[in-house]
């Protein structure tokens, strides 16, 4: 069974804070995403890698940037937090890059 | 921007009852077409997909209709249990391309 781990279930953080979110899979995919979840937005792609050490833009990757030195990790990295950067965040991998998609169980980050 | 409308965005059924939740789409170049489900505290996780070759897929309960000329695909879910009650997720992409993600409809099902 896949398993995508996120290292935090809840983090809090203050405003301007540089905030790392760390994702790790374990079933060797060549694609991982990250995506945020607010409440009747649904949810939106940040960025996501379909191979080490390259990253795409998502919808919305303003404020936030992204790293995947390993396979089987991809991290988020908030520079400088924002009240407005307060969500869930989803980290995901896949084996083709809009199919098979797996998430992980989400960090709930508030920025207060 | 590619977009998938999703509605209604919260739906209180009775149990035993059916459940739809339809999605719309814009992209006629879309290919994949899966519904996700999320529970309280989870990461949404696939429940069903269909490709615009058939009109309609059936997994259990679950049931995805799919009108094409409407660009238009639903989720049934016939004799709605309380375990039911998550939120669902419709989503479309283009084969090779990321998925666009619908707003999520939020379903209740009460005994």
């Amino acid at each position: 069974d896949v398993k995508v781990t996120q290292s935090s279930r809840y983090l809090v953080k203050r405003t301007g804070e540089k905030v790392f979110l760390e994702c790790v899979q374990d079933m060797d995919h060549e694609n991982m995403f990250w995506y945020r979840q607010d409440p009747g937005l649904g949810l939106r792609l940040i960025y996501f890698s379909y191979d080490v050490k390259m990253k795409e833009k998502g919808d919305i990757p303003e404020g936030y940037s992204v790293s995947r030195e390993k396979k089987e990790r991809f991290s988020l990295i908030l520079e400088s937090a924002s009240t407005n950067q307060t969500s869930m965040y989803l980290c995901a991998s896949s084996p083709w890059p809009g199919q098979g998609i797996h998430f992980g169980s989400g960090t709930q980050l508030s920025v207060l | 921007q590619q977009q998938v409308k999703q509605s209604p965005q919260s739906l209180i059924v009775q149990k035993g009852g059916i459940s739809i939740i339809n999605c719309a789409y814009e992209n006629t170049a879309f290919d994949y077409f899966p519904w996700y489900q999320q529970f309280p505290g989870k990461g949404p996780a696939l429940l069903i997909a269909i490709r615009p070759d058939v009109s309609e897929k059936k997994e259990g309960r679950f049931t995805i209709s799919f009108n094409k000329s409407a660009k238009q695909f639903s989720l049934h879910i016939m004799d709605s249990q309380p375990g039911d009650s998550a939120t669902y997720f419709c989503a479309a992409s283009i084969t090779g391309e990321k998925l666009t993600f619908g707003t999520g409809t939020r379903l209740t099902i009460i005994p």
